[in-house]
């Protein structure tokens, strides 16, 4: 079955950017999808398709896909911005799936 | 507005069963695909089942496989998972979220909370 690695933690101070990797095999060939989860709530999709943004999202989030890393990058850091990041993609390499990274907690310090 | 809101969840021993049901509006609930996400205590994600817009494509993950049974009735706007012999290790909040296309799962409920103890 297909892994998504992402590291455990990474933090920022607020206005400074975050980076949250996430690495697969090969998964520049795939789309990735982001997702935002603050203590108690449901995630928040962030980022689509790599890339694009929905509706309501500041454009301090951006996300990038090549190789095998895609990266989610907050900018300008703020206190809000918080909580557990998920990355995401379909895999069809056996029975299809959708697979979540393990999750990376993002602090503002 | 467009939501999702799951129910059904509860305290179950192990070995018991459990259905949930997701119920949509604010939007036309057939033409979505739908999956059920759960989150253990203190864990990360994990997809357990999807369901097409059309009901004929049906997916699970490995560890639910054979347990638990999705449908959904388009009709009623209705979304169901059915869960049988449960183990401890089923321990979650349960998620159910709709798929945009293209994209990820853009709408998602609150969760249920399904305990399985003895």
């Amino acid at each position: 079955s297909y892994v998504l690695t992402q590291p455990p933690s990474v933090s920022a101070a607020p206005g400074q950017t975050a980076m949250i990797t996430c690495g697969g095999d090969r998964i520049g060939r795939k789309s990735v999808h982001w997702y935002q989860q603050k203590p108690g709530q449901a995630p928040v999709l962030v980022v689509y398709d790599d890339t694009d943004r929905p509706s309501g999202i500041p454009d301090r989030f951006s996300g990038t896909n090549s190789g095998n890393t895609a990266t989610l990058t907050i900018s300008r850091v703020e206190a809000g911005d918080e909580g557990d990041y998920y990355c995401q993609v379909w895999d069809t390499s056996d029975d299809p799936s959708w697979v979540f990274g393990g999750g990376t907690k993002v602090t503002v310090l | 507005d467009v939501q999702l809101v799951e129910s059904g969840g509860g305290l179950v021993q192990p070995g018991g069963s459990l259905r949930l049901s997701c119920i949509s509006s604010g939007f036309t609930f057939s033409d979505y695909e739908l999956n059920w996400v759960r989150q253990a205590p203190g864990k990360g994600l994990e997809w357990i089942s999807y369901i097409g817009s059309a009901e004929h494509m049906i997916y699970y993950a490995d560890s639910v496989k054979g347990r638990f049974t999705i449908s959904r009735d388009n009709a009623k706007h209705s979304l169901v998972l059915q869960l049988n012999s449960l183990t401890v290790e089923d321990t979650a909040v349960y998620y159910c979220a709709r798929r945009s296309f293209p994209g990820g799962f853009d709408v998602w409920g609150r969760g249920t909370m399904v305990t399985v103890s003895s």
